[in-house]
């Protein structure tokens, strides 16, 4: 299958900053990338899809303005969690999709603490 | 809406055992995908299958083996002979077949523990 990148793999941030994720596709071209936010123990809740070119889409409950995601070019899409509180600590995974009707694939995931 | 239910939140067995875990969907689309992915500690998620609704043949892959039932809204994963590397948490997930499998609805997840 293709592959996707997530860097970094964990990050520890003071609570008030800003934390960027990023997801590449390495051996494809994604129109679509989707972030998706596990908290422990939990199941992985869809956050938004982001299409190359145009704004994201968020999901219901989800803060466009405090998850920032930017998919500027077709092997790049980035998260950023701005204003960082403890109750983002979490696990974010983004996965790619080539192009409609095709399946995604996921990131290696990245485990966000903020202290 | 979507929904999907891994009733099972933890299973337990010994090495060698079978085990199978459990999902049931919910969805208003007449056609669609259904995943099962395997998430050891490490995070990632690890592509097991992907199934499309109008194929309900059974399938096996080595240990691996699931059985799609459209009639009951079920696709349950059985582990033949487990092994303590099968110890992880598994999701059940259900896509809109418009979205291919990319835009997925996970179930709650099903801790797995295979002991020595």
């Amino acid at each position: 299958g293709a592959v996707v990148s997530q860097h970094p793999s964990r990050v520890i941030c003071k609570s008030g900053t800003s934390v960027k994720i990023e997801c590449r596709s390495l051996d494809f071209q994604a129109t679509t990338m989707f972030w998706y936010r596990q908290f422990p123990k939990q199941s992985l809740m869809l956050m938004a899809t982001s299409n190359e070119g145009s704004k994201a889409t968020y999901e219901q409950g989800v803060e466009k303005d405090k998850f920032l995601i930017n998919h500027a070019s077709l092997t790049l899409s980035t998260l950023t969690v701005t204003s960082a509180h403890p109750e983002d600590s979490s696990f974010y995974i983004c996965s790619a999709r080539v192009r409609l009707n095709t399946e995604a694939f996921f990131g290696q995931g990245t485990r966000l603490t903020v202290v | 809406a979507q929904k999907v239910t891994q009733a099972q939140t933890e299973i337990s067995v010994v090495e060698k055992e079978d085990v199978t875990l459990d999902c049931v969907y919910e969805t208003r689309d007449t056609t669609y995908y259904l995943f099962w992915y395997k998430q050891p500690p490490s995070g990632e998620l690890v592509f097991l299958i992907r199934r499309n609704s109008f194929d309900e043949q059974n399938e096996i892959s080595g240990r691996y083996s699931w059985n799609f039932q459209k009639s009951t809204s079920s696709f349950n994963f059985t582990i033949t002979a487990s092994q303590v590397v099968d110890s992880a948490v598994y999701f059940c997930a259900l896509s809109p077949e418009e979205t291919s499998g990319s835009r997925l609805t996970f179930g709650e997840g099903t801790q797995l523990t295979v002991n020595p």
